[in-house]
């Protein structure tokens, strides 16, 4: 069984510029969440979807936005990229939303921004 | 103040030894509690979950004390494949959202 994937592994844009990154959950997973984490921090709360809906919002700005699809895959958008949004943006995959599911991160694509 | 605090380290300590990492977090409601490991340039991976009566997991011992909101890791036995970042992880009362700390470096050294 494929874990969780994201694409692309590595992206280099230029500030101002906007980027898409891809995530697919576990097989039979319904929640996706997505997290930023810069060099030398623990990574930071951006988004959770489940069930296409978004359940949570981390403290980001509005340039950041992000959807699920019905097979539960999902996007993350980032507009008019700032130096300071180069990151490791990670994804993880849960069965559903709650206390009592793990979380199941893929390996991250590594975003610089030039 | 973070909402969950650990010291950066790192911790060099040789093969064989004990070593304890010890965080603290913010929100007396947080009901969730995990230590991950991270390799450099890797994702982090569940390493255990914490639970209020302590849970062992061969050399690794997490205890959770939620008078002084206070976490920590015990490692028995250090192996040099322990070398990696532990990150101390709350879960928030919606069940929704992971609040890292900003983790512990551990180099074990021959």
């Amino acid at each position: 069984d494929a874990g969780v994937t994201q694409s692309p592994t590595h992206l280099i844009k230029t500030r101002g510029q906007h980027v898409t990154l891809r995530c697919s959950p576990i097989s039979g997973h319904k929640s996706v969440s997505w997290y930023q984490q810069v060099l030398g921090q623990g990574p930071q709360f951006i988004f959770q979807y489940y069930e296409k809906e978004e359940r949570g919002r981390g403290n980001f700005p509005d340039r950041f936005s992000a959807r699920q699809f019905p097979n539960y895959s999902s996007e993350l958008n980032v507009n008019a990229l700032l130096l300071g949004d180069s990151a490791l943006y990670l994804c993880a995959s849960s069965l559903a939303a709650g206390h009592d599911y793990g979380y199941t991160f893929g390996s991250g694509t590594r975003l610089t921004v030039v | 103040r973070k909402e969950v605090e650990q010291d950066p380290g790192p911790f060099n300590v040789p093969e064989g030894a004990t070593v304890a990492f010890n965080c603290t977090y913010s929100n007396s409601a947080s009901q969730s509690f995990f230590w991950y490991r991270q390799d450099c340039r890797k994702e982090p991976k569940l390493l255990m979950s914490v639970y209020s009566s302590g849970n062992e997991d061969g050399r690794f011992t997490a205890q959770l004390n939620r008078a002084s909101q206070y976490i920590s890791l015990l490692i028995r036995d250090s192996k040099l494949s322990d070398s990696a970042t532990y990150l101390c992880v709350v879960k928030n009362n919606a069940g929704n959202m992971l609040t890292f700390g900003g983790g512990t470096r551990l180099m074990v050294k021959p």
